[in-house]
């Protein structure tokens, strides 16, 4: 089974308006952390926003939010006001067991959003 | 500061040759690890190493692939007999402790004809 499911290969939203990218997870150990990455056309991957499991509240950095559903395992990322430099590819990712667990980080297939003027 | 720096950005290669792609993590970071992304595919860890621990080395797809990290910092990750399936993107990223956030480098995309 995989790990980090992204529903939505691709998606489209208008400037300005919000957006929100879906991911799910699989995981049985009670520690983890979710990470969501952009990566645009030129190829850097670029951290965006992180929820710990333990976390109480959803994690927001600027105009990122998590959607953190614990109990149905989602982690969906919002962008509010969609900008054209939004488009770009977006990734979910795990990282398992926290407590001295493996640094690997599990990745989505990716979504690729794109803001149309 | 600077970024985490990769070289070659690009490498083609004939199957059967030898590469090395090489990785400058982030000055003063101890972890660092490398991904593949293949096409149209999510990432794939292949290997991380953090300060003078043995390496995590669980993610390599078969021995023809190899990584050392000298002295701490500058990392090269070495494919052997390359085939044309090694194909991809590898990224190389870095963080300041195990279970910071990593800051990922530019890649080397690799063809192997």
């Amino acid at each position: 089974a995989q790990k980090i499911t992204q529903t939505q290969p691709g998606m489209f939203v208008q400037e300005k308006e919000a957006v929100t990218l879906d991911c799910t997870y699989d995981t049985s150990d009670p520690s983890y952390g979710l990470f969501w990455y952009k990566q645009p056309s030129s190829g850097e991957m670029i951290f965006l926003i992180y929820q710990g499991s333990y976390d109480q509240q959803n994690a927001t950095e600027g105009r990122y939010s998590l959607n953190f559903q614990k109990a149905r395992k989602s982690a969906n990322l919002v962008i509010s006001a969609s900008q054209l430099g939004d488009s770009a590819m977006y990734f979910c990712a795990m990282r398992e067991g926290l407590q001295g667990g493996s640094e690997k980080l599990v990745f989505g297939k990716g979504t690729k959003l794109t803001v149309n003027p | 500061g600077a970024g985490v720096s990769q070289s070659p950005s690009n490498k083609v290669t004939e199957k059967g040759k030898d590469v090395e792609l090489r990785c400058d993590p982030i000055s003063g970071h101890t972890a660092l690890y490398w991904y593949r992304q293949s096409l149209g595919q999510g990432l794939e860890f292949l290997i991380y190493f953090q300060g003078n621990s043995a390496p995590d080395k669980s993610g390599l797809p078969s021995d023809r692939f190899s990584a050392e990290r000298t002295g701490g910092s500058v990392s090269t990750l070495t494919i052997q007999r390359t085939q044309q399936e090694d194909s991809a993107v590898y990224l190389c990223a870095s963080s300041s402790r195990q279970g910071a956030n990593r800051y990922f480098g530019p890649g080397t995309r690799l063809t192997v004809l």
